[in-house]
């Protein structure tokens, strides 16, 4: 069974640092991979996603994540924290992308101004 | 354009209690679902359609219904709610099922005390 592991449930950053959550799967198929954000008292929105076409993919608002089979790593990144940016962040699994996702338990980031 | 329309937002139920979790799509999506979120597991799906006419259950069905109404709506009924039953529910639609774009819409917030 597919499943992703987001390491650190919360995350500090100071304004302008750099920001960087941790989301490993594991997929005995190649997989399709997402970030969803969502905002307080909202709904989740798409932040990015890997279909193989491209390792280094590069989402909304200044994200962007690397595919690394090797690793079987998606790491969301971004290199210099808006207090904007604070929110929480799920990463997604998909096996082949042909079923439903399941996503990680979820990254709460605040940012410190 | 409204996206995805959740009712009711908020909420509160009394154990045993019976209540539907009503969600309307605009977009024209062939697939619907509904997750729950609660702190610290992310978000688990509990039944979804993938496509007009079909339902099948998610990772966590026990204690709910469903119905695909037509392609726009699909709603979750708690025949006996209880309290582990707490929890923000959203619906959510996508074209397809995978690798497909999941819109969310803002939540419905429900206690069952």
């Amino acid at each position: 069974a597919q499943s992703v592991t987001q390491l650190g449930s919360h995350v500090s950053v100071s304004e302008g640092a750099l920001v960087l959550l941790r989301c490993n799967y594991s997929s005995s198929v190649p997989p399709y991979l997402f970030w969803y954000v969502q905002y307080p008292n909202q709904g989740l929105q798409l932040l990015l996603k890997y279909t193989s076409a491209a390792t280094l993919v590069k989402g909304i608002n200044g994200f962007e994540a690397e595919f690394k089979k090797s690793e079987t790593s998606f790491h969301l990144t971004k290199p210099s924290a808006h207090m904007s940016d604070a929110a929480e962040y799920f990463c997604a699994v998909s096996p082949f992308g042909n079923e439903k996702l399941t996503f990680g338990t979820g990254t709460r980031l605040t940012i410190i101004p | 354009n409204a996206g995805v329309t959740q009712t009711p937002k908020f909420q509160v139920l009394k154990t045993g209690q019976s209540m539907t979790l009503q969600c309307a799509q605009d977009m024209n999506h062939n697939s619907m679902y509904w997750y729950r979120q609660d702190p610290g597991m992310g978000l688990r799906l509990i039944y979804y359609s993938a496509s007009e006419g079909t339902t099948d259950k998610g990772e966590v069905p026990n204690g709910y219904n469903v119905s695909r109404l037509n392609k726009r709506e699909f709603s979750l009924r708690l025949e006996s709610a209880a309290p582990s039953q707490t929890s923000v529910y959203f619906c959510a639609s996508s074209e397809g099922v995978g690798h497909r774009e999941l819109f969310f819409g803002e939540g419905s917030r429900l206690t069952v005390l």
